[in-house]
């Protein structure tokens, strides 16, 4: 069965600064992974999403994440936070032969940016 | 284009009563998710179905938790007699197809409070 750790409950970074979230998984065979940021009382917004090709991921409002296989993380970046950054990030992976909608996700890292 | 609509956002009811929530996808969507995300944690998929017929439903209560989705479009998740635990956020979410772009669009959720 496919699970996702997110070790961080909080990640604290003052606006301007590099954020990383980070993600790591665990599932047969090749992973399909994905971000989603949770604002309040919002739904989840699809971030990036990998399924195969460049390992380097480019995203919505300038973030990106790394898929690296051999250490099965797939953490989030970007370069220069903002305070609008400031929401709950989940990860979530997808098993090759499980449905689209059955995404296993992590617990959630919440992000404060400060001013 | 219209997100997914949720009603009603906010339900408070007693345990043993019944509780029914409503979804309405994108436009042109045919397949239709609902998750469940109890505080703290990332969303659980409860069903999927794929216009009116149901993909995946082995992580829903069947005892207490029903949904149906008549003529591929809205959808209804009923929860009868609802228990403590049930208290969660119940998000619909929609996408094009099972193979699309693996990306789910999500509705602000309906927040249950058994008491």
């Amino acid at each position: 069965a496919q699970s996702v750790a997110q070790p961080e409950d909080q990640v604290n970074v003052a606006e301007g600064n590099p954020l990383t979230v980070k993600c790591t998984y665990s599932v047969s065979g090749n992973p399909y992974l994905f971000w989603y940021v949770q604002y309040p009382n919002r739904g989840l917004q699809f971030l990036l999403k990998y399924i195969t090709g460049d390992n380097l991921v480019k995203g919505s409002y300038g973030f990106e994440a790394e898929f690296n296989k051999s250490q099965t993380s797939f953490h989030l970046k970007k370069p220069s936070a903002l305070v609008s950054d400031s929401a709950l990030y989940f990860c979530a992976v997808r098993g090759q032969t499980d449905s689209w909608g059955k995404l296993q996700f992590g617990a959630g890292t919440q992000v404060v940016v400060t001013p | 284009e219209a997100g997914v609509a949720q009603s009603p956002r906010y339900k408070i009811i007693e345990k043993r009563q019944s509780v029914a929530f409503w979804c309405n996808p994108i436009s042109g969507h045919a397949t239709l998710y609902w998750y469940q995300q109890i505080l703290g944690q990332g969303p659980k998929l409860l069903i999927q179905f794929q216009n009116n017929g149901v993909v995946d439903d082995s992580q829903l209560p069947k005892d207490r938790f029903s949904a149906e989705r008549l003529k591929g479009v809205d959808s209804t998740l009923k929860i009868q007699p609802a228990k403590l635990e049930d208290s969660a956020v119940y998000l619909c979410a929609s996408s094009w197809g099972t193979t699309y772009t693996g990306e789910l669009f999500f509705g602000e959720g309906s927040r249950l409070t058994v008491l």
